[in-house]
């Protein structure tokens, strides 16, 4: 089925590791973003991507990185973990006009202790 | 700035009872709006859209109208189901570099039978 696909699903990380959660999708969007969601605090933008090599910061970028080498996947990283981090994270992309909202993955649930 | 904001929740109602969750915005610029829709342990699916003023999105049963005047996207339903249990975000979609949606805090809707 077409879509975003996000791997993986869970992850419990140790203060201070570091990960990488990869977002594909095989709609041949051109923008990307990542999202954390936390409890009565709705959806925040972390990163997005405008286009392949391209990525720029959103409201709640600390602690992040990200890459965008392929139009497809969109990696975001956490260089050294916090319990800050931990959240639900989303990716999502949509095609460049406003006219069509975006296509959700179906999350990343990670816990740092 | 851009915001959205929507009724607090929780909201709990009875089956076949008639569903409003407010929802109104701020924005620079004329805005595309959305309502999606988060099922548990699930991510966030496009309920229904609207781009223009009056116009009026409408998907499985639900409704809302933009009105520009008001600033305001209300969602309604005429007759809710147990099946309809999930958490309701607005949104708004403004070109800014990039196209972005903007959250509102999201509603837990719970329906009882």
């Amino acid at each position: 089925n077409a879509g975003v696909t996000q791997t993986p699903k869970f992850r419990v990380l140790k203060t201070g590791q570091s990960m990488t959660l990869l977002c594909a999708q095989d709609m041949n969007h051109e923008y990307m973003y990542w999202y954390r969601q936390d409890p009565g605090m709705g959806l925040r933008l972390i990163h997005y991507s405008v286009g392949e090599g391209t990525t720029a910061k959103g409201e709640v970028p600390d602690g992040y990185n990200v890459s965008r080498l392929k139009k497809q996947n969109f990696l975001l990283g956490l260089e050294s973990a916090a319990p800050s981090q931990t959240s639900v994270y989303f990716c999502a992309s949509s095609y460049r006009d406003r006219y069509y909202g975006y296509t959700f993955g179906s999350g990343t649930r990670l816990t740092v202790v | 700035g851009n915001s959205v904001t929507q009724m607090e929740g929780p909201v709990t109602l009875s089956e076949e009872a008639f569903l409003t969750i407010n929802c109104t915005y701020t924005a620079t610029g004329y805005p595309s709006l959305f309502w999606y829709v988060q099922y548990p342990g699930e991510g966030l699916q496009l309920l229904l859209k609207a781009t223009k003023a009056d116009d009026k999105g409408s998907n499985k049963g639900f409704e809302a109208t933009y009105r520009k005047e008001t600033t305001s996207f209300h969602l309604e339903k005429g007759s809710v189901q147990v099946s309809d249990s999930a958490v309701y975000f607005c949104a708004l979609s403004v070109y800014q570099g990039a196209q972005k949606l903007v959250f509102g805090q999201g509603t837990r809707l719970t329906i009882n039978p």
